[in-house]
C-alpha cells in the first residue's frame, strides 16, 4: 500500500523557533511537494522537488526552505517561525508526469497541524 | 493571477441528484493535467479523477465525470446520484511543466453538502 508519512500530526512551537517538518514516501516517486492549507485559501504550494537535491519555489516560499538529501525524504524548514505560519501543512508525492497516463495523481500525507504561539 | 479558479465556495445538493462543481484554469503549456480531489472532514486527500490535456474523451470514474472544455479552459466535476458520503471539500488542481519539472497548483475548493 502506497504511503506518505509526516513526522507529526500536531506541533506547537514558539515564535522565533526553527521548525522542521519531515515527509517520507515509500513509492520511489521523483516528485515531492509541500503545501499549506488555510480555510478559504485552499492548498497553496510552498516548494516542490523533482529530484534529489533539486528544489523549486512554489507560490508562497517566503519564510520557508526545504531539503531533499534522499529521494524518499523531503523536509520543510521554518527558519524562524512566526504566528502567520500557523497552518495545516500537507506533503505529497507523485511519479514523473506522463501526459497521457491516468496515473499522475499525488499521494498525500495525513498533514501536520502547526501552531506558532 | 490565479491558476485554478473555483468560484463556488459552498454548494448544496439533494441526495440522489447530480451536481456540477466548477473549475477554470489558466496555463500556456500545451501538455498539462487536471485533477479533482475530495477532502472529507477527516482531512485525508482522496484522488477522484484525472484529465490529460491531450485526452479526447472526457474522463469518467464511476459516479464522477469530468466535463473538459479545452477552449474555455474549464474542467468541471460532475457527481451523479449524490450520496450523503459525498459531503466534503472538493479541490480542482492542475499539473503543468515539462517532464522533470512539474508544478501542481490547487484551487480554493468547494464545500459540498448533500441533503437527505
Amino acid at each position: 500500500d502506497v504511503k506518505v508519512t509526516q513526522s507529526s500530526r500536531y506541533l506547537v512551537k514558539r515564535t522565533g523557533e526553527k521548525v522542521f517538518l519531515e515527509c517520507v514516501q515509500d513509492m520511489d516517486h521523483e516528485n515531492m511537494f509541500w503545501y499549506r492549507q488555510d480555510p478559504g485559501l485552499g492548498l497553496r504550494l510552498i516548494y516542490f522537488s523533482y529530484d534529489v537535491k533539486m528544489k523549486e519555489k512554489g507560490d508562497i516560499p517566503e519564510g520557508y526552505s526545504v531539503s531533499r538529501e534522499k529521494k524518499e525524504r523531503f523536509s520543510l524548514i521554518l527558519e524562524s517561525a512566526s504566528t502567520n505560519q500557523t497552518s495545516m501543512y500537507l506533503c505529497a508525492s507523485s511519479p514523473t508526469f506522463s501526459g497521457r497516463s491516468r496515473y499522475n495523481e499525488q499521494f498525500f500525507g495525513p498533514g501536520t497541524r502547526l501552531t506558532v504561539l | 493571477a490565479q491558476k485554478i479558479t473555483q468560484t463556488q465556495p459552498g454548494m448544496f445538493v439533494q441526495e440522489k441528484e447530480a451536481v456540477t462543481l466548477d473549475c477554470t484554469y489558466d496555463t500556456s503549456d500545451q501538455s498539462y493535467g487536471l485533477f479533482w480531489y475530495k477532502q472529507p472532514s477527516s482531512g485525508e486527500m482522496i484522488f477522484l479523477i484525472y484529465q490529460g490535456s491531450y485526452d479526447e474523451q472526457n474522463a469518467t470514474e464511476g459516479r464522477y465525470s469530468l466535463n473538459f472544455q479545452k477552449a474555455r479552459k474549464s474542467a468541471n466535476l460532475v457527481i451523479s446520484a449524490s450520496q450523503l458520503g459525498d459531503s466534503a471539500m472538493y479541490f480542482c488542481a492542475m499539473r503543468e511543466g515539462r517532464a522533470g519539472y512539474q508544478k501542481v497548483t490547487f484551487g480554493t475548493g468547494t464545500k459540498l453538502q448533500v441533503i437527505p
